[in-house]
């Protein structure tokens, strides 16, 4: 089912800290993971995704975490600027296959200057 | 050089009218999608087509009708709208069928309904 949820719907960080968002999900045969960062006005924008044969992977100043004993995935973002402000999805790719992508609530992340 | 792309980006109109929304893709994938985001953010996903074949049709109303005259465009048809059509509609392409998916999005079509 659509089981894939966020821990906070929101979350307010100073500028120049670190966030951390995290998503809990339901099917423990997904294989693939993405985040997505939505802002005001605009699609969905991809940022980082993982394998469930992995368990991090960095990109440029985010990483993505997936535990999978606990079917946990979390998106970390160092040295939050402003430019950060946005709602993030996670999403999961379920047995069903790559159609049946599903996508979380999303947590709202603010930047506080 | 806009990947996806979709007309119009505000969408007024009357309760029981008929409206279209268009997307474009010129990624050179082989499959699109629709889906609807309501006033939580949530984003759930109406159709599917790969190579203008029908590949998912959740739980949507009838009234919603996609048409994929190539598999470079996605348009959907919706009639006798309701108020609680009101949402923003993505449309989304992605390269591989029954891998990972990524998805790229347009830039949504808000659809208010009075």
């Amino acid at each position: 089912g659509e089981n894939v949820g966020l821990h906070l719907p929101t979350l307010s960080v100073q500028e120049g800290d670190n966030s951390i968002i995290n998503c809990a999900y339901s099917n423990s045969a997904s294989d693939y993971f993405i985040w997505y960062k939505q802002e005001s006005g605009k699609g969905p924008q991809f940022i980082i995704d993982i394998r469930s044969n992995m368990d991090k992977r960095q990109g440029q100043r985010v990483t993505v975490l997936l535990n999978k004993t606990v079917k946990h995935l979390s998106l970390q973002i160092a040295a939050t600027q402003p430019g950060d402000s946005a709602v993030y999805f996670c999403a999961e790719t379920p047995p069903q296959g790559a159609q049946k992508l599903v996508f979380g609530q999303g947590t709202r992340l603010t930047i506080n200057p | 050089d806009t990947a996806v792309s979709q007309t119009p980006k505000y969408l007024v109109t009357q309760m029981g009218n008929d409206k279209s929304i268009k997307c474009e893709q010129n990624l050179g994938h082989d499959t699109m999608y629709w889906y609807k985001q309501d006033s939580k953010k949530f984003l759930k996903i109406m159709f599917s087509y790969n190579n203008k074949e029908l590949i998912i049709n959740e739980t949507v109303p009838n009234r919603f009708s996609p048409k994929s005259p190539d598999k470079a465009h996605l348009n959907l048809h919706i009639n006798s709208l309701e108020l609680g059509d009101s949402a923003v509609y993505f449309c989304a392409s992605s390269q591989e069928v029954g891998t990972s998916g990524r998805r790229f999005f347009g830039p949504g079509t808000r659809l208010t309904v009075l």
